[in-house]
């Protein structure tokens, strides 16, 4: 089956701007997480949808925001980019989010200059 | 909160075992999960702790012990390929429920 896509794969835009990723998940898994991997800090939580709904959230700034649709697929948004938002963003699919294996998309890598 | 300890670099000849370790301290405790990370690559699933005790799979195996806080995953008969980022990472058994993780141990396997 299908796994974890996300797009775009690498982007690049201008302190200020805002960008909105997207994750389409393994088809019947429900959840769908966001992580920021940066090497400084690692793998970050940022925010967990199930069921269009926000279950659970990390500690970041209000400028991280995302959604998730009727199927699943998953948007997440970044407003007023500042140059520390340079990372990449990864998205997990699961079937319920609790105690099941957690499958990676490739990442989307933003720059921000 | 929780916060989880593991080593940040490793090295191991090709052929040998390396046991890499993970240490963890956790307000609520639902299972601890190793993952592997090739350089620009994502993380993919190696395995899954619950209870105490040992999983094998395969060439990897992975323990637990939640008295302790430690978890450790072992590679046996390494390969080149092997060369990767280990990430443990713990789900926490409150309402969050998300997958906290260490920071990584990169993974040398040399000839």
């Amino acid at each position: 089956k299908a796994g974890v896509t996300q797009t775009p794969r690498y982007l690049i835009k201008t302190r200020g701007q805002q960008v909105t990723l997207s994750c389409s998940p393994i088809s019947g898994h429900r959840s769908v997480s966001w992580y920021q991997q940066t090497p400084g800090q690692g793998l970050q939580f940022l925010f967990e949808y199930f069921s269009e709904t926000q279950r659970n959230k990390g500690n970041f700034p209000g400028r991280f925001s995302g959604r998730q649709f009727s199927n699943s697929r998953s948007e997440m948004n970044v407003s007023t980019l500042e140059l520390g938002d340079s990372a990449l963003y990864l998205c997990a699919s699961s079937v319920t989010g609790m105690n099941t294996e957690a499958f990676f998309g490739q990442g989307t890598r933003l720059t921000v200059v | 909160g929780q916060n989880i300890d593991q080593p940040t670099e490793m090295t191991a000849t090709e052929g040998a075992i390396v046991q890499i370790n993970c240490t963890y301290q956790t307000s609520g405790f639902n299972g601890l999960f190793w993952y592997q990370q090739h350089a620009g690559e994502a993380p993919t699933f190696l395995s899954y702790n619950v209870l105490d005790g040992l999983e094998e799979k395969g060439r990897f195996s992975s323990f637990l012990s939640r008295s302790k806080g430690y978890s450790y995953l072992l590679l046996k008969e390494l390969q080149m390929k092997d060369s990767a980022s280990y990430l443990c990472a713990v789900r926490d058994s409150g309402s969050a429920r998300q997958l906290t993780f260490g920071s990584g141990t990169q993974l040398t396997v040399l000839p």
